[in-house]
């Protein structure tokens, strides 16, 4: 089975500091792995995604995740933090074998920007 | 492209009702999956469709169920509604089946009163 651990519910960060969101995976196969961010009363928007391609990925609005397979994380991050980055960030992960249980998603990490 | 889109945006209901919720895929993705998302359980997997059949499904009741048409175009439908099916409801289209990256709609914000 698969699942995924955001660690934080709540990150607050000064604008232009870095921003680090934590991402752990479990999955009995090579996963597939996204970040999506949630604005208040939208839908989910794609930030980047990993399949297993380059381990360093690089996604919309300045955001990267790298792939660590070692320590089996997906971390996002971003060098400068914007006002407008403030949402919730949610991690989900999908094994290459076939996506039975559809996209398994962590329980989000709420951005607080602070100015 | 136009994104996904889901109809309706807001929807209440009372108990025991039944509603059907919409949504309409990107052009030329051929699968529809479905989310709930509520501040207790997060965002939990319902089902996938892909071309006309239900290709996987969540651990959710019977209650729960859903479509897919010719044009790709999905509806989910919940009988006998509960107060703890008020939730948005997340639409997302993928152009194929399992483990491509998945696109998300709007959501339709359910109230169960």
């Amino acid at each position: 089975a698969q699942s995924v651990t955001q660690l934080g519910s709540h990150v607050s960060v000064s604008e232009g500091a870095l921003v680090l969101l934590r991402c752990n995976y479990s999955s009995s196969v090579p996963p597939y792995l996204f970040w999506y961010v949630q604005y208040p009363n939208q839908g989910l928007q794609l930030l980047l995604k990993y399949t297993s391609a380059a381990t360093l990925v690089k996604g919309i609005n300045g955001f990267e995740a790298e792939f660590k397979k070692s320590e089996t994380s997906f971390h996002l991050t971003k060098p400068s933090a914007h006002m407008s980055d403030a949402a919730e960030y949610f991690c989900a992960v999908i094994y290459s074998g076939g996506g039975a249980d559809g996209l398994t998603f962590g329980k989000g990490t709420h951005l607080i920007i602070q100015p | 492209k136009a994104g996904v889109t889901q109809t309706p945006r807001y929807l209440i209901k009372t108990r025991g009702q039944q509603v059907t919720l919409s949504c309409s895929p990107i052009s030329g993705h051929r699968s529809v999956s479905w989310y709930q998302q509520t501040p207790g359980q997060g965002l939990q997997f319902l089902f996938e469709y892909f071309s006309e059949t239900q290709r996987n499904k969540g651990n959710f009741p019977g209650r729960f169920s859903g479509r897919q048409f010719s044009n790709s175009r999905s509806e989910m439908n919940v009988s006998t509604l509960e107060l703890g099916d008020s939730a948005l409801y997340l639409c997302a289209s993928s152009q194929d089946e399992g483990p491509d990256t998945q696109y998300f709609g709007p959501g339709t914000r359910l109230t169960v009163l």
